[in-house]
């Protein structure tokens, strides 16, 4: 069965202290991984996708990686304004569908 | 701007009622989709549509029901048969369902059984 993992399910940082969230997967034929941010009470918001293994994408504080059994993305000096909700989702295979992970939830203290 | 609304933000439904969820895109996007949400989960499938008066079921289909007139346009009725619909629903569009694009999501509405 295609499933997708993050993890941890929470991560609280100090502002300014690097660390990587993880999206493992198991699936058969990955098409494509995306990440989202997400805020309380808002829809997510489109971060990266990456296609195959050893691309990378970055944006400000952000860089997703990619292997062929996970995703991370690393956050490099946060600042509280990077508290979200960061989920990662998988197309595989002749499925349509995306799979979701549940998230991690980052909460940066200034 | 170009964008999905969604609305109402917040709705309240009573028992036995049904409550009809709107979707609005101007990206002209083929594709459109209805997701819910709740906590601790990972976001499931309820409906989503390729072109205009076609549109397939997802993994949670039972208890709503969608129509697609018009290509901007997706909304989600959530029926009586639906026994458990609180929760937080999100509409997103992508260009195409055969391509390996991002879709885009709306603010969401947030349905709450009182």
């Amino acid at each position: 069965e295609d499933q997708v993992t993050q993890s941890p399910e929470a991560l609280r940082l100090q502002e300014g202290e690097s660390s990587s969230l993880n999206c493992s997967y198991t699936v058969s034929g990955l098409r494509g991984l995306f990440w989202y941010r997400q805020d309380p009470g808002k829809g997510p918001e489109f971060l990266f996708t990456l296609y195959s293994a050893g691309e990378e994408k970055e944006k400000e504080r952000l860089k997703a990686t990619l292997t062929k059994k996970e995703s991370f993305l690393h956050i490099t000096a946060p600042k509280p304004e990077d508290s979200a909700t960061y989920l990662c989702a998988v197309q595989a295979g002749s499925n349509y569908q995306l799979i979701w992970g549940a998230g991690t939830k980052l909460i940066i203290k200034p | 701007d170009g964008g999905i609304t969604q609305s109402p933000k917040y709705l309240f439904r009573k028992e036995g009622q049904n409550v009809t969820l709107s979707c609005e895109q101007n990206l002209n996007h083929d594709a459109m989709y209805w997701y819910r949400q709740d906590p601790g989960q990972g976001l499931r499938l309820i409906y989503y549509s390729q072109i205009v008066n076609d549109f397939q079921k997802g993994d949670i289909a039972e208890g709503y029901s969608v129509s697609r007139e018009k290509k901007e346009s997706f909304p989600l009725t959530v029926t009586s048969a639906q026994k458990n619909p609180t929760a937080f629903y999100l509409c997103a569009s992508s260009i195409d369902l055969n391509r390996d694009t991002e879709a885009f999501f709306g603010q969401g509405t947030r349905l709450t059984v009182v």
